[in-house]
């Protein structure tokens, strides 16, 4: 079954440090997502993105935040310079289509960010 | 999209049936009812979602009521694997994010 992969499984950072996370969605998918969840919090929606371009971003997403699609098959998320709050768990997520009735998202298992 | 309101937590015995509520007494005409759920630390797995009929898939049922204000989401033979927090997600049609609450934390019990 396909299946939405991340890596790394988890990411060590000094503060200030730039990272990026990398996601690979299922191949015929078309939207794209990331999400975070910062320990013992809920999920919360970052950022969603489609034909190369961010189409829904939440407030949290802000200029240190930018994510692309690079070649045919990874979506990633960079942190410019990463905070301690910051530190998180981040999924990644896709869906064949976006707003319609059938948006299901199947979700990666995520990468865990530490930032010291 | 509308608010949720679900209990904090619920046990179910393994084997038998789970019952998770959800109150979305705000929902509107074009929001749909998710079911999600996060075993321990993974990502979110999709359940099952609806707009007004009953669904049945090979993992769960929804129930939604004729005025749509809640709905139920049915595990109908609970096992110990399907201890996990689940999230009762209304999403508008036009919006493609999952806005996740706290959820259920559903623990079957052998």
């Amino acid at each position: 079954e396909p299946e939405v992969t991340q890596t790394p499984s988890h990411q060590v950072t000094q503060m200030g440090q730039e990272v990026i996370l990398r996601c690979v969605p299922i191949s015929n998918h078309l939207y794209f997502y990331w999400y975070r969840q910062i320990l013992g919090q809920k999920v919360e929606f970052l950022v969603s993105f489609y034909n190369n371009e961010i189409s829904e971003k939440s407030e949290i997403f802000d200029d240190q935040f930018s994510v692309e699609r690079p070649d045919g098959s990874n979506f990633t998320l960079k942190i410019r310079s990463t905070k301690l709050e910051d530190s998180a768990m981040y999924f990644c997520a896709s869906s064949f289509t976006g707003t319609s009735n059938y948006n299901e998202q199947f979700f990666g298992p995520g990468t865990r960010l530490t930032v010291l | 999209d509308a608010k949720t309101t679900q209990p904090p937590s619920m046990d179910c015995a393994e084997g038998r049936a789970a019952n998770l509520p959800c109150n979305h007494s705000t929902i509107s005409g074009n929001e749909y009812v998710y079911w999600y759920r996060q075993i321990h630390s993974q990502g979110p797995q999709y359940i099952i979602h609806g707009l007004k009929n009953n669904e049945t898939n090979e993992m769960a049922s929804l129930i939604i009521t004729e005025d749509r204000k809640s709905s139920t989401l049915i595990l109908p033979h609970a096992t110990l694997r399907d201890t996990a927090v689940y999230y009762c997600i209304v999403r508008s049609y036009n919006n493609n994010d999952m806005r996740f609450g706290a959820g259920t934390r559903l623990t079957v019990k052998p």
